[in-house]
């Protein structure tokens, strides 16, 4: 079980918008900022968004991120095939001293 | 450009012990806090532990505590991970993750490298 809660999955057709949710509490998202991690099959992870909605050079601007309260989200706009990939959030937990990672997003693009 | 190579990984027996490492270039590696991070076959990310730019402040998940030792040579730009009593649920990737300069999430990965528990 997670700290951080993602739906297991998501889909959406080429050129939709889709959202990937996170949810928290005030130990982490709450009083943190959250990352966000795209995993392409048979890689190591990649930063996708830092400090809730920066994004990384080379990243494309397709990719945003928002935080409100103890929530984050992901949003990926004129999805494209190569989008299909497993996304991460992340956040600092001041209770557990610790990293808390989502369960995880695979995003499948029909 | 960041580097990071892990190594040291393979099959190991229940209650066997592993020491892995990540050497780092391309940064000023003594600046940086790190973490290990690892993957389950088929599962989700879990954090395994972090360590600050000079060994001040370490941590550690609670599914590793008291079994997993995490440090740091400055001098060698090389990070490792001393994995005692081994479990068949360690079974996974290991990545070596550096740290940014204004937190603690990891920023750059390693492509890991693979521990198996098995007997």
């Amino acid at each position: 079980q997670s700290v951080l809660t993602q739906p297991p999955s998501a889909s959406g057709t080429p050129g939709q918008r889709v959202t990937i949710s996170c949810s928290g509490s005030s130990s982490n998202i709450g009083s943190n900022t959250v990352n966000w991690y795209q995993q392409l099959p048979g890689t190591a992870p990649k930063l996708l968004i830092y400090s809730n909605n920066q994004r990384p050079s080379g990243v494309p601007d397709r990719f945003s991120g928002s935080k409100s309260g103890t929530s984050a989200s992901l949003a990926i706009s004129g999805l494209q095939s190569e989008d299909e990939a497993d996304y991460y959030c992340a956040a600092w937990d001041d209770s557990l001293n610790a990293v808390v990672f989502g369960g995880g997003t695979k995003l499948t693009v029909l | 450009e960041v580097q990071l190579v892990e190594s040291g990984g393979g099959l190991v027996k229940p209650g066997g012990s592993l020491r892995l490492s990540c050497a780092a270039s391309g940064f000023t590696f003594s600046s940086y806090s790190m973490n290990w991070v690892r993957q389950a076959p088929g599962k989700g990310l879990e954090w395994v532990s972090s360590i600050s730019s000079s060994s001040s402040y370490i941590y550690y998940a609670d599914s590793v505590k008291g079994r997993f030792t995490i440090s740091r040579d400055n001098a060698k730009n090389s990070l490792y991970l001393q994995m005692n009593s081994l479990r068949a649920e360690d079974t996974a990737v290991y990545y070596c993750a550096r740290a940014p300069d204004y937190g603690d999430l990891p920023e750059y990965w390693g492509q890991g490298t693979l521990v198996t528990v098995s007997s």
